[in-house]
């Protein structure tokens, strides 16, 4: 069965640093990867996935992620965090099915001027 | 265009309790599907369907009810509410042309307490 981990639980981080946000999955093919943000009282909304191709996906906002198979792992980047990027970041993993889309536990982004 | 709406935000019931969680979308899409998200384990899927009329069991089922008459409604039922029900519950809809690789629209969700 497939799993996603995401190891942070909490990220801090100053106005204008770098971000990376990591995610690791569990399954036995090239699954289908989301990461999705939700803002606080607010739904979920899609950042950017992978299917294929390009294993460096662009996504809005500034945010990137790169897929790496030999490490099963889908993480985000952010070359300069904004203060309104402090949120709720979910990796999820999708096969074939529309009932299979596992989501993380979450990672909470705080961002300090 | 709306996208996806949930009513109500929030709302307190008393053990035993029922109440109907609604969900509607404008997007005309296939799949809709019902979440619940508590701290520390992200989204776990409830119910889904694939169209009207069609509906299925997804991860955590159990105390739970739906039904889909139109493409556009996906209300989700508890029957007699438990304190194990408190949480954040999100629909979602997707196109439904390409299952698991579908973008999901996520509506602002219903804050539930059981007490």
């Amino acid at each position: 069965a497939q799993s996603v981990t995401q190891p942070d639980i909490h990220i801090t981080v100053s106005e204008g640093a770098s971000l990376e946000l990591r995610c690791n999955y569990s399954y036995g093919a090239t699954p289908y990867l989301f990461w999705y943000v939700q803002s606080p009282g607010q739904g979920l909304q899609l950042l950017l996935k992978y299917f294929s191709g390009d294993t460096l996906v662009q996504g809005i906002k500034g945010f990137e992620a790169e897929f790496k198979r030999s490490q099963s792992s889908f993480n985000l980047r952010k070359p300069s965090v904004h203060w309104s990027d402090a949120a709720e970041y979910f990796c999820a993993v999708g096969v074939t099915s529309y009932d299979k889309v596992i989501f993380g536990p979450g990672t909470s982004l705080s961002v300090i001027p | 265009n709306a996208g996806v709406t949930q009513t109500p935000k929030f709302q307190v019931l008393k053990t035993g309790q029922s109440m109907t969680l609604q969900c509607a979308q404008d997007m005309n899409h296939e799949y809709m599907s019902w979440y619940r998200q508590d701290p520390g384990m992200g989204l776990r899927l409830i119910h889904y369907s694939v169209g009207a009329g069609i509906t299925d069991q997804g991860e955590v089922p159990n105390g739970y009810n739906v039904s889909r008459s139109t493409t556009e409604d996906f209300p989700l039922r508890l029957l007699s509410a438990a304190p194990s029900q408190t949480s954040v519950y999100f629909c979602a809809s997707s196109s439904g042309t390409s299952g698991g690789q579908d973008t999901q629209y996520f509506g602002p969700g219903t804050r539930l307490t059981v007490l």
